[in-house]
């Protein structure tokens, strides 16, 4: 059964803060992403990578980093948590299908 | 600019009806998928359409695919309280290409 695992279900922190926030697959697919998701707002894309240490900018990058230093782990970096970034996150996988496997997402709360 | 729009926005209908959500975008795509997502869970694959006039059925729920590949319908049979959640829609170019989300149908069964 194919798996993406996310860090935490739930995170709080606070302003000005760094956040890593970590996803986790298991089916050897070479294309990660990292969304965030709000009402009214849908799914927007922050960014995507298509190979080890190779990345690519979303819809919405500002304010957000990435790390992929593995085929399996995707990271999603907050340098300094702001207010408006309290969202829900998911990572997904994706093979050459374009079929997209997500985790069952990280809701993250900045006060 | 690729766009996906998702008609209704909202749908709320007792158990046992049946109802028809609908995916339209001015773009081809050369596949669409569409997805169920659950009250704080990640979305979930449900199928992929890859050809023009294609219909997939699964269990109660059929998936077309226009002929032109623009545009795509889900339709829900005696729809049941575990059909609740978010619809969402989701096409892209090519294979390899990062996906584009519509904003999705909330799905309200009421036993």
């Amino acid at each position: 059964d194919v798996k993406v695992t996310q860090s935490s279900r739930y995170l709080v922190k606070r302003t000005g803060e760094k956040v890593f926030l970590e996803c986790v697959q298991d089916m050897d697919h070479e294309n990660m992403f990292w969304y965030r998701q709000d009402p009214g707002l849908g799914l927007r894309l922050i960014y995507f990578s298509y190979d080890v240490k190779m990345k690519e900018k979303g819809d919405i990058p500002e304010g957000y980093s990435v790390s992929r230093e593995k085929k399996e782990r995707f990271s999603l970096i907050l340098e300094s948590a702001s207010t408006n970034q309290t969202s829900m996150y998911l990572c997904a996988s994706s093979s050459w299908t374009g079929e997209q496997y997500f985790g069952p997402g990280t809701r993250l709360t900045v006060t | 600019t690729q766009l996906l729009e998702q008609s209704p926005q909202f749908l709320s209908i007792q158990e046992g009806e049946n109802l028809t959500v609908y995916c339209n975008s001015s773009s081809v795509f050369s596949s669409l998928q569409w997805y169920r997502q659950e009250p704080g869970e990640g979305p979930v694959l449900l199928v992929t359409v890859v050809t023009g006039g294609e219909v997939k059925k699964l269990k109660r729920l059929t998936f077309q695919f226009g002929d032109a590949r623009k545009d795509s319908s889900l339709h829900i049979t005696a729809a049941q309280p575990g059909d609740t959640g978010l619809y969402l829609c989701a096409g892209g170019e090519t294979s390899y290409d990062k996906v584009i989300f519509g904003p999705g149908t909330s799905l309200s069964v009421i036993p």
